[in-house]
């Protein structure tokens, strides 16, 4: 099996910019995927193939990737967007991985 | 609009079999993988296992050896079972369609989750 790790935590004021990294060596191959998880709510996609944005998702929301590393933008963060984000890749055996998850604190 | 829902007991008996049924509903299970995830309180998500409509399944390899996926493609739901429960089976279980694209899959929606509590 394989990991993605990402930062324990992140703290922001509103307005500024809020960025999660995720790093593993399955990203070089793989796409990855972001899921927001509000307190006590399921998970929602909020970021696909690395980059692009679902139906619904607000514009602040953005990915990229580059080499191992992958990074989840939310730019104007708001007070709504403090939340545990989560990154997710997949091997080529049709296995699936999270990242151990990042809480964003907006201050 | 597809949604998912799981079912089944909040509790179970340390060494029981943990059973869990998604039921979907607004769409078919035919075309797609169906997975289930699970998270400890306060800790990140597991994913558990995925199994298509003809039954075919893949799994954790961390918790392959006790966990059986199932689809009930007449009742569209789909189950799992996970045997030998101990208390760190304790957990949000979530089930949620998995949606891929050229290379990769992702899960989108999932249900509400369920909690199961592993306890005599």
């Amino acid at each position: 099996s394989y990991e993605l790790t990402q930062p324990p935590s992140v703290s922001v004021s509103p307005g500024q910019t809020a960025r999660i990294t995720c790093s593993g060596d399955a990203l070089l191959k793989q796409h990855a995927y972001w899921y927001q998880q509000k307190s006590g709510q399921a998970p929602v996609l909020v970021i696909l193939n690395d980059s692009e944005r679902p139906s619904g998702i607000p514009e602040r929301f953005s990915g990229s990737s580059l080499g191992t590393t992958v990074t989840l933008t939310i730019s104007g963060v708001q007070a709504e967007d403090e939340a545990d984000y989560y990154c997710q890749s997949a091997d080529n055996r049709g296995t699936y991985v999270f990242g151990t998850g990042t809480k964003v604190t907006v201050l | 609009q597809v949604q998912l829902q799981e079912s089944g007991p909040g509790l179970v008996k340390p060494s029981e079999t943990l059973s869990l049924t998604c039921i979907v509903s607004g769409g078919s299970l035919n075309n797609y993988y169906w997975s289930w995830i699970r998270q400890p309180a306060e800790r990140g998500l597991e994913w558990i296992g995925r199994v298509y409509p003809s039954g075919s399944a893949n799994y954790n390899p961390s918790l392959k050896s006790r966990v059986t996926l199932s689809v009930d493609t007449s009742n569209n739901q789909f189950s799992l079972k996970v045997r030998s429960v101990t208390a760190a089976d304790t957990a949000v279980y979530y089930c949620a369609r998995v949606y891929c694209s050229d290379i990769s899959c992702w899960f989108d929606p999932w249900g509400q989750g369920t909690l199961v509590t592993v306890s005599s």
